[in-house]
């Protein structure tokens, strides 16, 4: 089944603690993306990646750090979790840059104490 | 003000009625999209369209590029069709611009 993983669903952390969120497709699409969603904001960009050790900012990439080695895998990185990334995180891929449609993960909802 | 505002922000219908929600936009777009998100978190996209009228279902989208207004309509609503409704456009830098979302409540 065409799906993009994330894991893990839930998770709670403290102040300071490195932690990774993964992302995976396995529909070998060129574009990913990572998305927070936050009460009265909607969903913003994180980082984006074209394709394969290309990667770029989005709208709020502060506190963030992304890569891409692989084609399906795109984690998301936050090296010293603050408070005010305690959010509802979407990763999402697509086939390319054109106008496509995005699927997108299931989410994954981070509390940082 | 925001680059794309949707409304209503909250909608409840009773089962059957027809349901229309309206996206407008501010910016050149090559692309938008209609998504729902179900009250688990999940995402789905439902349209992508560039012109015209996509129907799939008893959902129907259309856009109009020159008023920058897009509507997502709903036939024969039904409970299952409750879902937060987010428009979201492309612009012309290829950057996905979203809206707040509209949360609807469709009860029997």
């Amino acid at each position: 089944e065409a799906q993009v993983t994330q894991n893990p669903r839930y998770l709670i952390t403290v102040t300071g603690k490195k932690l990774t969120v993964t992302c995976s497709q396995n529909m070998n699409h060129e574009y990913m993306s990572w998305y927070r969603q936050d009460p009265g904001l909607g969903l913003r960009q994180i980082y984006y990646s074209m394709n394969v050790e290309v990667t770029d900012k989005g709208d709020v990439p502060e506190g963030y750090k992304v890569s891409r080695k692989e084609k399906r895998n795109f984690p998301l990185i936050l090296e010293s979790p603050s408070p005010n990334q305690t959010s509802l995180y979407f990763c999402a891929s697509k086939q390319g840059v054109l106008n496509e449609k995005l699927f997108f993960g299931s989410g994954t909802q981070l509390s940082v104490l | 003000k925001n680059e794309v505002e949707q409304s209503p922000q909250n909608l409840t219908a009773q089962e059957g009625e027809f349901i229309t929600i309206n996206c407008s936009y501010s910016v050149g777009i090559s692309a938008l999209h209609w998504l729902q998100q179900h009250p688990g978190g999940g995402i789905v996209s439902l349209f992508m369209l560039s012109s015209g009228k996509k129907k799939h279902g008893r959902l129907i989208a259309t856009i109009n590029i020159q008023e920058k207004h897009s509507s997502l309509h709903i036939t024969a609503s039904h409970p299952r069709d409750s879902a937060v409704y987010i428009c979201a456009v492309r612009n012309n830098t290829d950057k996905l611009i979203f809206g707040t979302g509209t949360r609807l409540q469709v009860f029997p």
